[in-house]
């Protein structure tokens, strides 16, 4: 199952909402995970279950969808949200990652 | 302090075997499932290789089926990557990460992370 992933890059300001699209080639469930990565960083888990927020999770951020379609919102965008975001099927292997989505700076 | 700690990372030719590990401290990776996840330099993450709770059930991406083991030993926390024939492409930062789920061989996402390894295949 392969994960389409877009934009695959985003230019954003501090306050924005932004949304980021992952498309699935099957239906996968609610298995969809999101993820944060700063470079040089291991990846941090923000979202699983589709849209169960991750303890310690800020609450800005926010996931929905099932099937084959799924989104990330981040609903006013902070300085420390400028990083790439990953999703990832855990519904049928081999599991995938997304492309990704840089998240810069306008 | 919970600390993830993978080792066994380097300089590699080509055709020639690694093993990865991956300890936990000040948290427990019983009962739950380990992955091992990728990345090539300035590239994405790539999952590599999954093992359940109870080892029964081991799974692993496409291009390293056939050249891949993964296993663990809950006794020291421990989960292992072996890999053999590696290839260039192999090259990159290997993390472990443990499951989020808690129900058997039902997958959710990775919560808990390590900083990664290096590996690097060249002659």
């Amino acid at each position: 199952t392969q994960l389409t992933q877009s934009p695959s890059f985003l230019s954003a300001s501090v306050g924005d909402r932004v949304t980021i699209t992952c498309r699935a080639s099957q239906a996968i469930d609610s298995y969809l995970a999101w993820y944060q990565q700063k470079p040089g960083k291991a990846p941090k888990l923000l979202i699983y279950g589709a849209s169960t927020l991750h303890t310690g999770v800020p609450s800005r951020f926010s996931g929905s969808g099932s099937g084959t379609e799924f989104s990330l919102t981040i609903s006013s965008l902070q300085p420390e949200d400028f990083a790439t975001y990953y999703c990832q099927q855990l519904n049928r292997f081999p599991l995938a990652f997304g492309g990704g989505t840089k998240v810069e700076i306008k | 302090q919970v600390q993830v700690v993978e080792s066994g990372g380097g300089v590699v030719q080509p055709g020639r075997s690694l093993r990865l590990s991956c300890a936990a401290s000040g948290i427990t990776f019983k009962t739950y499932a380990l992955h091992w996840v990728r990345q090539a330099p300035g590239k994405g993450l790539e999952w590599v290789a999954l093992i359940s709770n109870d080892a029964t059930e081991r799974k692993f991406a496409d291009s390293v089926k056939g050249r891949v083991t993964v296993s663990r030993d809950d006794s020291k926390d421990t989960v292992y990557l072996e890999m053999n024939s590696l290839r260039p492409e192999d090259t990159g930062v290997y993390y472990c990460a443990r499951d989020v789920g808690d129900l058997d061989y039902v997958y959710y996402g990775m919560d808990v992370w390590g900083q990664g390894t290096t590996v690097t295949v060249s002659s």
